[in-house]
């Protein structure tokens, strides 16, 4: 079971704003550790899409955005587009170990 | 840029041990980075393995660290996972993937995984 708790399914229109809650506790993301997320497409391996909290890879667009405070990580796509439809997880530190999300699916309505 | 490509037997029979390795291809095993493993069980979220440096350092999933050997071969460039006493639990899509880092100013290190390979499919059956 991950330590990382996500909502199952977030959806919007296109061009609607949609955000992800990633919560976690004080011995990973309260514990000051970063919080880095990744896109999975259907059928694909996860690709980089924020790290450190609010950095995007080159090639990533600037409708995807994160923040972190306290405990908690939100993930943010503004400008929802089709192509966004996939799953989402974060991803931080824990115990010595990485752990991640339980994972969210955004469907584009 | 970075390539990962993993490789193994497909299926694996209870109580087996899987064994999968991962070919590293435009850069070398030996930079400054860990390796890691994930896995992905049909239909659910992701699931650190664990990973390693190329001095041969490791460090393990302790929900896993009892079945697993990860090592590392820098002659040919490539790093590998053993996963012991297998059960059907283990069936999974097993990805390798680069540990990219960042020192942030007055911060801590951080780690996340900026290049993964396709994955494979292992099955657990008889």
């Amino acid at each position: 079971q991950s330590v990382l708790t996500q909502p199952p399914s977030v959806s919007g229109a296109p061009g609607q704003r949609v955000t992800i809650s990633c919560t976690g506790s004080s011995s990973n993301i309260g514990a000051g550790y970063d919080v880095h997320w990744y896109q999975q497409l259907p059928g694909t391996a996860p690709k980089l899409l924020i790290y450190g909290n609010s950095n995007r890879p080159s090639g990533v667009p600037d409708r995807f955005s994160g923040s972190k405070s306290g405990t908690s990580a939100s993930l943010a796509i503004t400008g929802l587009q089709a192509e966004d439809e996939a799953d989402y997880y974060c991803q931080s530190y824990d115990s010595n170990h990485y752990v991640f999300g339980t994972g969210t699916k955004v469907t584009v309505l | 840029q970075v390539q990962l490509q993993e490789s193994g037997p497909g299926l694996v029979k209870p109580s087996g041990t899987l064994s999968l390795t991962c070919a590293v291809s435009g850069g070398s095993i030996s930079s400054s980075n860990w390796w890691s493993w994930v896995r992905q069980p049909p239909g659910k979220g992701l699931e650190w393995i664990g990973e390693i440096y190329h001095s041969g350092s490791t460090n393990y999933n302790p929900s896993l660290k009892s079945r697993v050997t990860i090592s590392v071969d820098k002659s040919k460039n490539q790093f590998s996972l053993k996963l012991s006493s297998v059960t059907a639990a283990d069936t999974a899509v097993y990805y390798c993937a680069r540990v990219g880092w960042e020192l942030p100013p007055g911060g801590l290190y951080y780690y996340y995984m900026d290049v993964w390979g396709k994955g494979t499919t292992v099955t657990v059956s008889s």
